[in-house]
């Protein structure tokens, strides 16, 4: 069964201190990994598709990596519109389907 | 990117009644998916429907409470039927269609009293 792990739970950052959102997955045979963000009372938004070990995305002051068993979101020197929650989600080879599985999400709070 | 609406936002519903969704996608899209997300929870796969074919439901969640109609490439429904507090939720349909990366609808919050 695949299985996605968030980590921290909720993260409350200054504005400026930069930090990193860990997202550790066991899947069968990964296809892809996924982070999104989503803000309260709307549907998640997409940031980033990851596909392989040593694979990097940016975005404004996002960046994403993966590994073969963990994926991490940096966020540099972020603002209080950054303030959302981070979702990673893995989508595996196996099967048809194409759905996702989604880790419990980051809290993130970026306080001025 | 696929732009995605749902029907209604939100809605307060009675105990026992039922409550059907609407999904519209901008675009022909092959795959459609239904999630779940409880409060304060991430997002749980419900079903995934293909267009001319039934749909497929994940672990837990079955026809009889959730039915979906998927007639044409472009729109699908989801019914929430015989509606108890615990279905109290947002739901969400994606696509997936030729990519791999879905794109979600805003959602559709549900109350139920």
């Amino acid at each position: 069964e695949d299985q996605v792990t968030q980590s921290p739970e909720a993260l409350r950052l200054q504005e400026g201190e930069s930090s990193s959102l860990n997202c550790s997955y066991t899947v069968s045979g990964l296809r892809g990994l996924f982070w999104y963000r989503q803000d309260p009372g709307k549907g998640p938004e997409f940031l980033f598709t990851l596909y392989s070990a040593g694979e990097e995305k940016e975005k404004e002051r996002l960046k994403a990596t993966l590994t073969k068993k963990e994926s991490f979101l940096h966020i540099t020197a972020p603002k209080p519109e950054d303030s959302a929650t981070y979702l990673c989600a893995v989508q595996a080879i196996s099967g048809s389907a194409r759905q996702l599985t989604f880790g419990s999400g980051t809290q993130l709070t970026v306080l001025p | 990117s696929a732009v995605i609406s749902q029907k209604p936002s939100r809605d307060i519903c009675q105990r026992g009644t039922s409550l059907t969704i609407q999904c519209q996608v901008d675009s022909q899209v092959t795959m459609m998916f239904w999630y779940r997300q409880q409060p304060g929870q991430s997002l749980t796969l419900i079903a995934t429907a293909n267009q001319g074919s039934e749909a497929t439901y994940e672990s837990g969640f079955v026809i009889d409470k959730f039915p979906i109609s998927r007639p044409n490439l472009t729109f699908s429904t989801l019914t929430v039927s015989n509606m108890s507090p615990e279905d109290s939720s947002i739901y969400l349909c994606s696509t997936g269609g030729g990519t791999d990366t879905q794109y979600f609808g805003p959602g559709t919050r549900l109350t139920v009293l």
